[in-house]
């Protein structure tokens, strides 16, 4: 059973839009939250990310939201630019042991 | 320095091989871990070492055999594996201040790519 879900598994964008990607999450023990971006046959690379206590966490262009009620976060990447066309992945801790869960990613294209 | 080094970047072995995969990071962290990931899946957990002792195995088969020498290396001992196995193997590691990853990040390496024929 997943318990982080990216229900988009791809999403096209015009440069210069907002990007707005989506994560559920159903373990309410999670308390940290992590977006990575990960480009083909390379690792993971951490973009941003929130504490259970926040509902909001800027970094230039990237804006994460936290609705814990709804179990739901969101990155938004304004303005979109080619470069960030990748696989991202919402990735979840805290509870319990020492693993992060990731979700199965959303590949983004951004379109010049 | 906030990279975490693999070696090497890409591997092809045979069904009989022996082969090792190695892991470096020098930012004092105290935690370890070795993801295997498939191609449009998400990085699945195989092991973790906290303080250089290993503290999850998530039920891998005993053909991959980790091992942490120190503090700073991590190494993925590979033997007789299969067809299946073949991956991108990622390591990461994150400070490990405490027991649990409250609010620490994981930082990756770039992946050893790993073809078994």
């Amino acid at each position: 059973d997943q318990q982080v879900k990216q229900n988009s598994p791809s999403l096209s964008v015009q440069e210069g839009r907002i990007s707005i990607l989506n994560c559920d999450y159903t373990n309410s023990m999670f308390d940290y939250f992590l977006w990575y971006k990960k480009y083909p046959a390379e690792g993971p690379t951490f973009l941003i990310s929130i504490s259970s206590i926040k509902d909001k966490n800027e970094d230039g262009r990237f804006t994460v939201f936290l609705n814990k009620s709804a179990k739901h976060l969101s990155l938004h990447i304004v303005p979109s630019q080619p470069g960030d066309s990748a696989v991202y992945f919402c990735a979840a801790s805290g509870g319990y042991g020492q693993n992060f869960v990731f979700g199965p990613g959303t590949r983004l294209s951004v379109l010049p | 320095d906030t990279e975490v080094t693999q070696t090497p970047k890409h591997l092809v072995m045979g069904m009989t091989n022996k082969k090792s995969l190695k892991c470096e990071q020098h930012m004092g962290h105290r935690a370890m871990y070795w993801y295997k990931q498939k191609a449009k899946k998400p990085p699945e957990l195989m092991f973790v070492y906290s303080y250089e002792k290993l503290s999850i195995n998530e039920s891998v088969p005993s053909r991959f055999s980790p091992e942490c020498p120190n503090s700073s290396l991590l190494n993925l001992h590979l033997h007789a594996l299969q067809p299946e196995d073949s991956a991108l193997y990622l390591c990461a590691s994150r400070a490990g201040q405490g027991a649990l990853p409250t609010n620490e990040k994981l930082f990756f390496g770039s992946g050893t790519q790993l073809s078994v024929l």
